[in-house]
């Protein structure tokens, strides 16, 4: 079975920092999608970032980027120039292409402080 | 503006009752989802729908039901064989199978008094 694991739950930054939210995930699967899914106060669960596996380059969106490492099943999200903003419940999501079933990681709470 | 819509925000319901939570999207999306979320813990998937008049349960679907009559629209129900429904509950939608990224709606949070 496929896990996800966020080993840490809180993480606080100045404002206009960089913050590395790490995940790992256990999966015997060759091909399959990964994502970073951002929730904020309000509980509306935002899409951040995706990456597909058979990609080699890391994904990127604006000052979000990821750091893929396939073989060592490892899936981290930087945050560049970090924005009162971007305060908010962060999750790890894994998907088998074979289902498009969502797989979450248990969340990083990330405060950013000004 | 398409989206996803879930209502209502808050629903609070007395031991016993069932109760229907309410999620539409406008997406022409051919997938969608229901998840539970509690504190301190990642989304567990409840039950999913990958086309119209077909629907599977997902890891958590004891003492839930729902249909899927129409494309746009995906009811769970709650019914008072679910032991713990106090929870946050996210409905999502994809464009189904070949399409991997879900969308959510705003989320319903159920209390049982």
């Amino acid at each position: 079975a496929q896990t996800v694991t966020q080993s840490q739950p809180e993480m606080s930054v100045q404002e206009a920092e960089t913050v590395t939210l790490s995940c790992t995930y256990d999966t015997s699967e060759n091909n399959y999608y990964l994502f970073w899914y951002k929730q904020p106060p309000s509980r509306q669960m935002i899409l951040v970032i995706r990456q597909e596996a058979y990609k080699q380059q890391n994904a990127t969106e604006n000052r979000f980027s990821v750091n893929f490492q396939k073989a060592a099943k490892s899936f981290s999200l930087k945050i560049s120039d970090s924005q009162l903003g971007d305060t908010a419940m962060y999750f790890c999501a894994f998907m088998k292409q074979s289902n498009y079933q969502l797989i979450w990681g248990a969340g990083t709470k990330l405060i950013i402080k000004p | 503006d398409g989206g996803i819509t879930q209502s209502p925000k808050y629903l609070f319901r007395k031991e016993g009752q069932n109760v229907t939570l309410s999620c539409e999207q406008n997406l022409n999306h051919d997938a969608m989802y229901w998840y539970r979320q509690d504190p301190g813990q990642g989304l567990r998937l409840i039950y999913y729908s990958q086309i119209v008049n077909d629907f599977q349960k997902g890891d958590i679907a004891e003492g839930y039901s729902v249909s899927r009559e129409k494309k746009e629209s995906f009811p769970l129900t709650v019914t008072s064989a679910q032991k713990n429904p106090t929870a946050f509950y996210l409905c999502a939608s994809s464009g189904g199978r070949g399409t991997d990224t879900q969308y959510f709606g705003p989320g319903t949070r159920l209390t049982v008094l």
